[in-house]
């Protein structure tokens, strides 16, 4: 597609679920970037991907975060036994190879009850 | 990254230009000045980046002074469909090594068009 894309656009789930949340990027961006926004505050950086390899995981805030990347294009992030402290919007990026410019998707809408 | 210091809240009037500043007093030599706006609910959008010349796009012009330490984000003719928030980000080349690939947003500025 034109530009990166992401599902679901909402997701509602209940304490303890997991999730999936997919991110579709720029056709031959091999940068791929996950990003969590709360209310009111900035989008903070979670991981990076260059290819298929996670470059830096160091945003993940516990192990029960997880992301991949298998074919280097599509990204799916992974939250185990969620909580209520999950509940926020995700947001995924790419970029070319050595880009300098980051595009971002539409975000995921995540509530957890 | 250098830290960078924006108003949190500004309005401007439909039609005119709307200028958003940013400080950024610790910017080094190689790091670029990003700017992407967030409207509600939406993901961030790209607007513009520069390191020392002044830029112009379809969507705004960046001034950077000259000592680089502050720059403004023009938007000549503000709609209301600008209304959003602003976030400026000073950010190395991404070959530069280190962790220069992570954006680092602050709060922003709101901005609100009004009609």
């Amino acid at each position: 597609g034109a530009g990166v894309s992401q599902t679901p656009s909402n997701k509602v789930t209940e304490k303890g679920k997991y999730v999936e949340l997919r991110c579709d990027p720029i056709s031959g961006h091999t940068a791929l970037y996950w990003y969590r926004q709360s209310l009111g505050q900035g989008p903070e950086f979670l991981i990076y991907f260059q290819g298929t390899g996670a470059a830096d995981d160091s945003g993940l805030p516990n192990d029960r975060f997880f992301a991949v990347r298998p074919e280097g294009s599509v990204s799916t992030l992974k939250i185990q036994r969620t909580e209520r402290g999950d509940s926020a919007m995700y947001l995924c990026a790419s970029s070319s190879l050595f880009g300098n410019t980051q595009y971002f998707g539409p975000g995921t809408r995540l509530t957890v009850l | 990254d250098a830290k960078t210091t924006q108003p949190p809240s500004m309005d401007c009037a439909e039609g005119r230009a709307a200028n958003l500043p940013c400080n950024h007093s610790t910017i080094s030599g190689n790091e670029y000045v990003y700017w992407y706006r967030q409207i509600h609910s939406q993901g961030p959008q790209y607007i513009i980046h520069g390191l020392k010349n002044n830029e112009t796009n379809e969507m705004a012009s960046l001034i950077i002074t000259e000592d680089r330490k502050s720059s403004t984000l023009i938007l000549p003719h503000a709609t209301l469909r600008d209304t959003a928030v602003y976030y400026c980000i000073v950010r190395a080349p991404f070959t530069s090594g280190g962790s220069n690939y992570k954006l680092t947003f602050g709060k922003g500025t709101l901005l609100t068009v009004n009609p």
